[in-house]
């Protein structure tokens, strides 16, 4: 099935500075990509998605871009704030057929952002 | 704009007792989810129930069981709970274009 590899954390910025979180996947085609963002004590919810080579997914002033050559979706924000503190997730579905509706998830990337 | 709910946001329970997880969604999705969420383990999948009373095993399904028995309700059951089942617990849904809806999350102390 398919797979992701997401950058280990934890990720420690200054308020205003560039994000860079690295995702790389193995997939047969080309599925959907996505980010989740887990704040503090909540749940996951969707930040952005890509659903084909060369979209670029964006939210929140957080974008990434799908790049099927190099089988990467960074995640990446030019100015980061405090309250973007939290756990990234990179995710794509886990198998090729229609019929399986499951994700796989890569292990999370913890960001602090300090004032 | 509720779309998953969770029974409990913090329960605590003795080692032994029965646990019933409780999980509505408002989306009419088919598919839900159970996940337990771990510091360092990342999430894990524990059960999938893809229709009414249909039900998958996950990759860490032992001492949990499941019940779909309606289309919104997705219930996770710790028939024993133990001390290694004290977790964060995580119900999601799934549309067809595979973006994923979270509840919020149970945390669940088993002392």
């Amino acid at each position: 099935g398919n797979s992701v590899t997401q950058m280990e954390g934890p990720v420690t910025l200054s308020e205003e500075a560039f994000l860079t979180i690295n995702c790389t996947y193995t997939a047969t085609g080309y599925p959907s990509l996505f980010w989740y963002v887990q704040y503090p004590g909540e749940g996951l919810q969707l930040l952005l998605k890509a659903t084909k080579a060369d979209d670029k997914g964006s939210n929140k002033g957080f974008e990434a871009t799908y790049r099927k050559e190099t089988t990467s979706f960074h995640l990446e924000k030019g100015s980061v704030q405090v309250s973007d503190s939290a756990v990234y997730f990179c995710a794509l579905p886990k198998g090729s057929g229609g019929s399986n509706y499951k994700l796989t998830f890569g292990k999370g990337t913890l960001l602090t952002v300090n004032p | 704009d509720v779309k998953v709910t969770q029974s409990s946001r913090y329960l605590v329970k003795r080692t032994g007792e029965k646990v019933f997880l409780e999980c509505v969604q408002d989306m009419d999705h088919e598919n839900m989810f159970w996940y337990r969420q771990d510091p360092g383990l990342g999430l894990r999948l524990i059960y999938f129930s893809y229709d009414v009373k249909m039900k998958e095993k996950g990759d860490i399904p032992e001492g949990y069981s499941v019940s779909r028995e309606k289309k919104e309700r997705f219930s996770l059951i710790l028939e024993s709970a133990s001390t290694n089942q004290t977790s964060m617990y995580l119900c999601a849904s799934i549309s067809y274009s595979y973006e994923q809806y979270f509840g919020p999350g149970t945390r669940l102390t088993v002392t």
